[in-house]
């Protein structure tokens, strides 16, 4: 069964202090591994796919990162409106199903 | 692009009642839909996968009678919660594939908050 935990489970920064969430997954066959800003009270919203190990992507204060176990996603010099949680998910070769993990929520102080 | 939209935002009724909750793509065909069910400080909880124009395929230990799903159009597919009981009380959320299918990531609507008292 495939299984997706992500840590810490909260995080507080002050504005400007870069730092890094941890997505450990484990997959028979990795087809696609996701991560997602969720507001509170809305639906996740999409940042990105990484599809095998190695890969990177970025959107502006936002760095994601795969290897084979696990997946981070970096952020430099947050802003407050950088705080939301985070979910990581994975999709398996070959199915449809998406897991994903509980997420890490994220508060960025002024 | 990639846009979904679900509806009601919220809803607040009384036990016993059925609840209808739409989700819409609306600016692509979406042959695949997902609901979900997420409870606070959990991790969203896969439901069903709904395919436009067959049965809905539903997660283990997912009452199929007590969740009604329909996809009829490919940009329309409904979850009706079924005499619905406090337990019941949760964030619903949709989402669908963008075009290009299962090779694209899940695109989410804001979900529903339903309250069942």
């Amino acid at each position: 069964e495939d299984q997706v935990t992500q840590s810490p489970e909260a995080l507080r920064l002050q504005e400007g202090e870069s730092s890094s969430l941890n997505c450990s997954y484990t997959v028979s066959g990795l087809r696609g591994l996701f991560w997602y800003r969720q507001d509170p009270g809305k639906g996740p919203e999409f940042l990105f796919t990484l599809y095998s190990a190695g890969e990177e992507k970025e959107k502006e204060r936002l760095k994601a990162t795969l290897t084979k176990k696990e997946s981070f996603l970096h952020i430099t010099a947050p802003k407050p409106e950088d705080s939301a949680t985070y979910l990581c998910a994975v999709q398996a070769e070959g199915y449809q199903k998406v897991t994903f993990g509980i997420g890490t929520k994220l508060q960025v102080i002024p | 692009g990639a846009v979904v939209s679900q509806h009601p935002s919220r809803v607040i009724c009384k036990s016993g009642t059925s609840v209808k909750i739409e989700c819409r793509s609306l600016d692509f065909q979406a042959t695949t839909m997902f609901w979900y069910r997420q409870f606070p400080k959990q991790s969203l909880m896969l439901m069903a996968t709904s395919n436009e124009g067959s049965k809905a395929t539903y997660e283990q230990g997912v009452e199929k009678d007590k969740f009604l799903i329909n996809h009829a159009s490919l940009t329309l597919s409904t979850l009706t919660v079924t005499s619905a009981h406090p337990e019941d009380s949760s964030f619903y959320i949709c989402s669908a594939w963008g075009s290009g299918g299962g090779n694209q990531p899940q695109h989410f609507g804001d979900g529903t908050r339903l309250s069942i008292l």
